[in-house]
């Protein structure tokens, strides 16, 4: 498996607070991205990166910011949490521009 | 924009018949395409991959899938299906972005979720 470790695995926060999740590669792999899965949507892209501090929003970007300060660590931020915003988030890592993504194995965050 | 359809939600088979995972997708140019595998708590897992070239794509687990550009598809295929294979699959299409230094960003379908009768 890539080397991709989310963290944390698990989270449960209170509406309006904010929260990060980190997404940390040891591949040194210049593309990394932030997804969210949810029943029915499969999976969406939030942000991504094409190198450290050079990032991009996807198509459901709106209440969330990223930043890579090292090539190793991608953090994506949730402001200021609401409940639509539980879900699963799953960082990817890539080699090339065009993929294949590796996915690390998820963060399950419930907003309550 | 790219989009990518996977009509059937669910899918159950015997264990030992045939699969077939249906993908059909939308985009202009030529695409890049994937399947991945997702078993339950745990990330994605790419199965194979269609860059160019040979149109019938072999993966691991004894996955194949084959680009049919006529009709905009890229069916996932296994002969004998066994137990371990219950899980949800995803079909992806991505391309290079048209600017260099950026990502492709790829595009997924829902998902269709096998189900393998013992």
């Amino acid at each position: 498996d890539a080397g991709i470790t989310q963290s944390p695995r698990h989270k449960v926060t209170e509406t309006g607070t904010p929260v990060t999740l980190r997404c940390h590669q040891t591949e040194n792999h210049r593309y990394m991205y932030w997804y969210r899965q949810d029943p029915g949507h499969g999976l969406r892209l939030i942000h991504y990166s094409y190198g450290v501090k050079d990032t991009d929003k996807g198509e459901v970007s709106d209440g969330y910011s990223v930043s890579r300060s090292k090539t190793e660590d991608f953090l994506l931020t949730l402001e200021s949490a609401t409940s639509s915003q539980t879900s699963v988030y799953f960082c990817a890592i890539s080699e090339s521009q065009a993929g294949p993504l590796h996915f690390g194995n998820g963060t399950r965050l419930t907003v309550t | 924009a790219q989009s990518v359809t996977q009509p059937d939600i669910h899918i159950t088979v015997s264990e030992g018949a045939s699969l077939e995972l249906r993908c059909n997708y939308s985009y202009g140019a030529t695409p890049y395409l994937f399947w991945y595998v997702q078993s339950p708590g745990q990330g994605l897992q790419l199965l194979l991959k269609y860059f160019s070239g040979d149109t019938l794509v072999q993966g691991i687990k004894g996955f194949e899938a084959e680009f049919k550009r006529s009709q905009s598809s890229f069916n996932l295929r296994k002969p004998s299906v066994h137990w371990s294979d219950a899980a949800e699959y995803f079909c992806a299409v991505g391309s290079l972005p048209g600017r260099t230094g950026t990502a492709s960003k790829l595009t997924f379908g829902t998902g269709t979720r096998l189900q393998v009768t013992l």
